[in-house]
């Protein structure tokens, strides 16, 4: 099967302009997680949905952020407008439940905002 | 609450010895622990996982782990470090609910 993916894998944006990040899950889990992953901050959760519904987005650092799932296999993350601060490894997980919680992460998304 | 505290930043090991990064934990309930490992430039892979079954874990690529719930730890060892270990190491607690917390990493250096 194959695991999660992101696209894109790496972009490179202007300070102002929007940003979309994707996301598709493994195919049958029922629930996927946005991080963010810094040098300064680490690993950080900014929402995780289940069943398509935004569980918890407390992580998420303010309003220019804003994520989605329309369905089962898709989710989106976006910034607009972006700035320098956001440039950071943004990872998409997915986990099924009925398990033992573990969560499988994609291969992640380079951010850099200029 | 729960929180997990990864006790270096940084170990270094040459190529064929034991290989040991630490991780306490803290936990109102029975925890589930897991670690991570992230190769540069990738994802993060699971290692293994604790979930109050057995309390010595075996994970992929020969790593294990040990649950020791009167120290509080969740150590991982290896019994001889290979190059391609060389990584970021996470060890992870299960939040209340479904959420994973993640410590701040270990950075594994193998030298020839």
């Amino acid at each position: 099967d194959a695991g999660v993916i992101q696209s894109p894998r790496h972009e490179v944006t202007e300070m102002g302009q929007e940003v979309t990040l994707r996301c598709k899950p493994i195919s049958g889990h029922d629930y996927l997680f946005w991080y963010r992953q810094t040098m300064m901050r680490g690993l950080e959760l900014l929402i995780y949905f289940n069943n398509n519904v935004p569980i918890d987005d407390s992580g998420m650092p303010e309003d220019r952020f804003s994520a989605k799932m329309p369905n089962a296999s898709f989710s989106t993350l976006k910034i607009q407008p972006s700035e320098p601060r956001d440039s950071a490894v943004y990872f998409c997980a997915s986990r099924e439940s009925g398990t033992s919680y573990e969560q499988y992460f994609g291969p992640g998304t380079r951010l850099t905002v200029t | 609450a729960q929180s997990v505290t990864q006790l270096d930043s940084h170990v270094s090991v040459s190529e064929g010895t034991p290989v040991l990064l630490r991780c306490n934990y803290s936990s109102s309930y029975s925890p589930s622990l897991f670690w991570y490992v992230q190769h540069p430039n990738k994802g993060l892979q699971l290692l293994l996982k604790y979930t109050s079954a057995a309390t010595l874990v075996k994970g992929i690529n020969g790593f294990e782990a040990e649950f020791k719930k009167s120290e509080t730890s969740f150590h991982l060892t290896k019994p001889s470090a290979h190059m391609s270990d060389a990584a970021e190491y996470f060890c992870v607690v299960r939040k209340a609910g479904t959420a994973l917390i993640f410590g701040k990493g270990t950075t594994l250096s193998v030298s020839s």
